[in-house]
């Protein structure tokens, strides 16, 4: 069993949808969880992170963990073509390395 | 400097060859981290320095690859005697790593050498 397991894509929306995009995992020890953007040809940049379980929100975008299932998902509102790119999710335990999933790519099309 | 700096870009080099991969991060920073990602695909560990501590190795594919980090700033990466599998795009991250976990969950990432072995 992977690690991590996060569905490539692509997946296609059109503007103003909302996207749901997910990952589980197989590590307990991971504590904090993250989501990344790569723009193409760019580094990851991290979006947010969130300790533990629950939610966390930063304008149009939601972060949920549910750690009793090993379950995260990353929710954009009111998706625009500026938010195509692809998605990582990644875990750690501490202080320890980052553990990434294989990438969600988000088309958004006007 | 503003961010973590990688060189060469872009490396071309033929197989059997043996290339080294240079990454400066952010000052400061306690963490440091390789990754490999092939076209379409993830971000695959190859190996993280934490401080003084030893590094954890783990993801390094084969003994062909290893890494240094000098005096807990620059790193590089060097692979001996490339395959065209070692084709890739390496990127390489810090992290401030330090006082708390939290401040290894954000790592900036330079813009990555592209190998290609022919």
């Amino acid at each position: 069993q992977k690690e991590v397991e996060q569905d490539p894509g692509p997946l296609s929306v059109p503007e103003g949808a909302i996207v749901s995009l997910n990952c589980t995992y197989s590590n307990s020890a991971f504590q904090y969880f993250m989501w990344y953007r790569q723009y193409s040809r760019k580094g990851p940049e991290l979006l947010m992170y969130t300790y533990s379980s629950g939610n966390k929100e930063d304008g149009r975008f939601t972060a949920q963990v549910d750690k009793s299932s090993k379950y995260i998902s990353l929710f954009i509102r009111d998706s625009q073509p500026s938010d195509s790119a692809t998605y990582l999710c990644a875990f750690t335990s501490g202080f320890q390395k980052l553990v990434f999933g294989t990438g969600t790519r988000l088309l958004v099309s006007p | 400097g503003a961010g973590v700096s990688q060189s060469p870009s872009n490396k071309v080099t033929e197989k059997g060859k043996d290339v080294e991969l240079r990454c400066d991060p952010i000052s400061g920073h306690t963490a440091l981290y390789w990754y490999r990602q092939s076209l379409g695909q993830g971000l695959e560990f190859l190996i993280y320095f934490q401080g003084n501590s030893a590094p954890d190795k783990s993801g390094l594919p084969s003994d062909r690859f290893s890494a240094e980090r000098t005096g807990g700033s620059v790193s590089t990466l060097t692979i001996q005697r490339t395959q065209q599998e070692d084709s890739a795009v390496y990127l390489c991250a810090s992290s401030p790593g330090h006082p708390t976990p939290v401040m290894n969950t954000e790592a900036f990432f330079g813009q990555g050498t592209r190998l290609t072995v022919v």
